[in-house]
């Protein structure tokens, strides 16, 4: 079946860098992906819509600067975390849609940021 | 307003007991489609269920049931004769109409926690 690959799984960084998180359609080609966040025992919400060859959409109160998103191509989307800060430790998770729109939205496996 | 409300925080059984997770939902659009994710301690969600606005009839697979309920908006979750496989944090999520798609962007609810114990 369809995969959403999420790359790194977790990373651990120091204050002040910065970390791009990638989101990598397998087998099919996603013209719109998603980021979540999700901090500990609670829900996931939606940060950022990319768009393939269009700039991101992002909800309010996310700051698009902080948060980087590229969506170069139909298979890849990366999240830049510019300037991380301990309050910016989270688990982010990447969703696609295929253009079929036919099948669920896919999910990658989260990444889980530590910020020291 | 949340779009999705599950009351429910944290749900304990025990094994082979059946459990009901409770999901409501609002939304103005007539077309929508509500979703159920399971995600283990690992943190990755797996996929359940997708239910389309338009189609009310229950599902059953395997163990699990769903209950969509139009007239009260809500999409409930049944796990029948429970295991411990099952404990996670479930989550129920809507899709609304976007660019053309209802299998756009997801509101998701604050989750259950559910633990079964032997």
């Amino acid at each position: 079946g369809a995969v959403v690959s999420q790359h790194p799984s977790w990373v651990i960084c120091k204050s002040g860098t910065s970390v791009k998180i990638e989101c990598r359609s397998l087998d099919f080609q996603a013209t719109t992906m998603f980021w979540y966040r999700q901090f500990p025992k609670q829900s996931l919400m939606l940060m950022a819509t990319s768009n393939e060859g269009s700039k991101a959409t992002y909800e309010q109160g996310v700051e698009k600067d902080k948060f980087l998103i590229n969506h170069a191509s139909l298979t890849l989307s990366t999240l830049t975390v510019t300037s991380a800060h301990p309050e910016d430790s989270s688990f982010y998770i990447c969703s696609a849609a295929d253009r079929t729109y036919n099948s669920p939205l896919h999910f990658g496996n989260g990444t889980r940021l530590t910020v020291t | 307003a949340q779009k999705v409300t599950q009351a429910q925080t944290e749900i304990s059984v025990v094994e082979k007991e059946d459990v009901t997770l409770d999901c409501v939902y609002e939304t103005r659009d007539t077309t929508y489609y509500l979703f159920w994710y399971k995600q283990p301690p690992s943190g990755e969600l797996v996929f359940l269920i997708r239910r389309n606005s338009f189609d009310e009839q229950n599902e059953i697979s395997g163990r699990y049931s769903w209950n969509f309920q139009k007239s009260t908006s809500s999409f409930n979750f049944t796990i029948t004769a429970s295991q411990v496989v099952d404990s996670a944090v479930y989550f129920c999520a809507l899709s609304e109409w976007y660019r053309g798609s209802t299998l756009g962007r997801l509101y998701f609810g604050r989750g259950t926690q559910l633990t079964v114990w032997p």
